[in-house]
């Protein structure tokens, strides 16, 4: 089981460059999202999908764009990379029953440095 | 806005002694709340699940409570091991459940010393 897959795991870019991080899911899961994790900030939200077709704005979705491709896969891109956007990034996945919502199962990251 | 503190210090335990955690959260109503464990490279694992309605949750050595009132849960491992020793994040869920993504403390650090 590979759970949550996310590539590149370290990647290097200058400032205005463009990349695009990717992530799957092998649990048939319907909601998944994008965090960052910056020292001292704790894990923070860009994006997430509720549903395949869906995508909703998190608390720091600003210089990100999402795509949910299909329902195993659910993209982040960096249209004009900046230094503030130096950070660990982590996509995560889960199912949603009821009111009450699923654990959500991470990916062991992208870290990404912007120069 | 909504905010969420856990122990920013990190915290050190003798081993086989019980750990405490703690997770305070200001202006929301989570319906439910749930404990990760991070370590070092990777990312973080779920642990826990707590609702609303309920008092305590026990897993093994691990137990949650949740104090509504108090708006405060609070994370044990007993028997403590080496092995334990890594950031342990809170999330409390949104207001209505659902499928927005969490909101995650910044962690704390346990450090089981043998």
């Amino acid at each position: 089981n590979a759970g949550v897959t996310q590539t590149p795991k370290f990647q290097v870019l200058k400032t205005g460059q463009s990349m695009t991080l990717q992530c799957a899911q092998d649990m048939n899961h319907n909601s998944m999202y994008w965090y960052r994790q910056d020292p001292g900030m704790g894990l923070r939200l860009i994006y997430y999908s509720a549903s395949e077709g869906t995508t909703d704005k998190g608390e720091v979705p600003n210089g990100y764009n999402v795509s949910r491709l299909n329902k195993r896969e659910f993209s982040l891109r960096l249209e004009s990379a900046a230094p503030s956007q130096t950070s660990v990034y982590f996509c995560a996945s889960s199912e949603v029953l009821r009111r009450s919502n699923q654990p959500q199962h991470f990916g062991d990251g992208t870290r990404l440095s912007i120069l | 806005s909504q905010k969420i503190e856990q122990n920013s210090e990190a915290l050190n335990i003798q081993e086989g002694k019980t750990a405490t955690l703690t997770c305070n959260y200001t202006n929301y109503s989570p319906a439910y709340l749930q404990w990760y464990r991070q370590d070092p490279g990777r990312g973080p694992v779920f642990l826990l699940l707590i609702r609303e309605n309920e008092k305590e949750k026990r897993k093994e050595r691990l137990k949650v409570t949740f104090d509504t009132t108090l708006k405060q849960s609070l994370f044990h491992i007993t028997a403590s091991q080496p092995a334990d020793s890594a950031t342990y994040l809170c999330a409390p869920g949104p207001s209505g459940g659902g499928a927005d993504g969490l909101t995650f403390g910044k962690g704390t650090h346990l450090i089981i010393q043998p």
